[in-house]
This record gives structure tokens, sequence and C-alpha cells, in this order.
């Protein structure tokens, strides 16, 4: 089965410096992927997706997550955070059997200070 | 444009009663789903429904029930509910094509008392 993977349940950053998230995913073949963001008492809105028409993604609200196959991983970056950015944000993959269900991450919170 | 709704927001049970969580979604999507949050443990899947007239369990079914009452609507039952059903469910729907995404309502916080 799919699967992926959240390095890190909290991320800490200042405002505008760089947002790195992790995520790797574990697939024997060519996953298609997912960044989704949920503020406070809200549900997942989708950032962006990966379908295999170009390794660098690019989303909403400036992030962007880059496909590395050598490295079975799909990083969701942003050059400056603001504090806007403070969120949950999770990885999801799609199954490859009927591509009928999405498995998510545990999730990584983003804290950002001023 | 509202998208997938979900009724109530809120709601608290004592243990062993029953209720059903409501879902609709206008965006003419396939397939529905539910989902439970709890912390640390992201978003695990309770039922889906791949086409009307189909349900399937996923990753945490035991407790639950589900009815597709038609393409718009999805609707997810506890019977008995138990403390350890206490969480956040979240109902979403998709076309059911490789690329499609989720669409999420805004969540039903349940406490199980």
């Amino acid at each position: 089965a799919q699967s992926v993977t959240q390095l890190g349940s909290h991320v800490s950053v200042s405002e505008g410096a760089l947002v790195l998230l992790r995520c790797n995913y574990s697939s024997s073949v060519p996953p298609y992927l997912f960044w989704y963001v949920q503020y406070p008492n809200q549900g997942l809105q989708l950032l962006l997706k990966y379908t295999s028409a170009a390794t660098l993604v690019k989303g909403i609200n400036g992030f962007e997550a880059e496909f590395k196959k050598s490295e079975t991983s799909f990083h969701l970056t942003k050059p400056s955070a603001h504090m806007s950015d403070a969120a949950e944000y999770f990885c999801a993959v799609i199954s490859n059997s009927g591509y009928s269900t999405l498995t998510f991450g545990k999730g990584t919170m983003l804290l950002v200070s001023p | 444009n509202a998208g997938v709704t979900q009724t109530p927001k809120f709601q608290v049970l004592k243990t062993g009663q029953s209720m059903t969580l409501q879902c609709a979604q206008d965006m003419n999507h396939n397939s529905m789903y539910w989902y439970r949050q709890d912390p640390g443990m992201g978003l695990r899947l309770i039922y889906y429904s791949a086409s009307e007239g189909t349900t399937d369990k996923g990753e945490v079914p035991n407790g639950y029930n589900v009815s597709r009452l038609n393409k718009r609507e999805f609707s997810l039952r506890l019977e008995s509910a138990a403390p350890s059903q206490t969480s956040v469910y979240f109902c979403a729907s998709r076309t059911p094509s490789y690329n499609s995404p989720l669409h999420f309502g805004n969540g039903t916080r349940l406490t199980v008392t």
C-alpha cells in the first residue's frame, strides 16, 4: 500500500525565513502526491498536486514542491514565511489501486514567529 | 458556492448514544469519504463511497456505518458511541480520477463522555 511519511511534527521558523516541510513516499510505481493546509478549526485546503507533468509544482500562497524520484521525496517549500502561513500541513498520496483513496501523513505544524 | 457541507458542527454524546453525521456536496462528485482526525495521527479513512450505490471500508471502520443516500449525500452513523470515537470528523468528495484532489467540509467536532 502507498504511504507517506512527514518528518517533524512541528517546524518553527521566523517570519521571512525559508519554509521547508518534508514528505517522503513509499511506492513501487510513480505516485500521485498532494499537499494540503489546515488552518485552525477549518477543513483541509489543497495547496498543490503532483501529477508527473513537471517535477517542480507551484501551488497557492507562494508554496511549491519538488518531486525527486531518486530520493522518494516531495518536500514543500516557501522562500519567505509569513505569519499567516502558521497552520498544519499534510502530505497525501493516492492509492494506485483504482485511484480511489488518499492516504495522509501525520501532519506537520508550522509555527511562525515575528 | 457551498462545496461540501457537514452538519452538525459540534456534538456531545454520552457513551452508548447514537447519532448520524450528515454530509452533502454540490460539485457533482462521484466519490465521497469520511475521515477522522486525531492529534498526532493525521487523517484516517473510515469509509468511502467510490460511486453512488457502493460503499467500502477504510482503515478504521469499526463502530461506524455509512449510507450513500444519493449522489449528493453520504452519512456516517455511530450506533453506540464510545469515548474512543471522540474526534473531529471530515467529509470529503472528489471525482474518481488519478489526479483528482479531495474537497473537504469544515468538520464535525464530536465529544463522547
